[in-house]
């Protein structure tokens, strides 16, 4: 099936950097994209291809993929960095687009 | 600027027709996009609804097929949302968006700021 796998929850340090990884098959056939998303507000995108970032996001994120997992790692986590974060793909097979589970991301 | 906007009812009664329209300002919905329906039930995560390309092409969640329905209104520069036979599970914050495959990777780069709607009686 096409399914995109997060864990529930990841925590760091204030200033440390971090990782989120999502794992999946539809992985292999498009890089995964990472969208952010704070409480009560929409979804912004802030990884995208090999690591593409979009204006305005960050240069403290990255990302980064290997076979059926990708990674977003955030270098020198800030306190408005805590957010729910989802991967995103597109199932090549099927033309169904899946999101990740969410990762919630606190920043301690 | 691309901006994507959500407007609808926010109450709909259970058994009824959601409907929701997304109007587009700075962009044309006839440009090479997968204009997307995306909605959040309170307290989690994200689920695809469906896309519609601007041919006209749409593609639908399984789980959701057989009563969703998305179309095109070019006249307007707006795309529009329809879910039948609604019950409690469709209560989300549903969101629009604009996106595409570039560099070998799918991207929603645009999104509204969503639209909460309710079933209840």
């Amino acid at each position: 099936s096409s399914e995109l796998t997060q864990d529930p929850a990841v925590s760091v340090a204030l200033g440390q950097t971090v990782r989120i990884t999502c794992q999946g098959d539809s992985l292999r056939s498009y890089w995964g994209s990472w969208i952010q998303q704070k409480p009560g507000q929409a979804p912004i995108l802030v990884i995208y291809g090999r690591n593409n970032r979009p204006s305005g996001i960050p240069d403290r994120f990255s990302g980064s993929t290997s076979g059926n997992t990708a990674s977003l790692t955030i270098t020198g986590a800030q306190a408005e960095d805590e957010a729910d974060y989802y991967c995103n793909s597109r199932d090549s097979s099927t033309n169904h687009v899946i999101f990740g589970g969410g990762t919630k991301l606190t920043v301690l | 600027q691309v901006q994507l906007q959500e407007s609808g009812p926010g109450l709909v009664k259970p058994s009824g027709t959601l409907s929701l329209t997304c109007a587009v300002s700075g962009d044309s919905i006839s440009n090479n996009y997968w204009w997307t329906w995306v909605r959040q039930p309170p307290g989690k995560g994200l689920e695809w609804i469906g896309e519609i390309f601007h041919s006209g092409n749409t593609n639908y969640n399984s789980s959701l097929k057989s009563r969703v329905t998305i179309s095109l209104d070019k006249s307007n520069n707006q795309f529009s949302l329809k879910v039948s036979s609604v019950t409690a599970a469709d209560t989300a914050v549903y969101y629009c968006a604009r996106c595409h495959i570039a560099v070998a990777s799918y991207l929603c780069e645009y999104w509204g700021q969503g639209t909460l709607v309710t079933v209840s009686s």
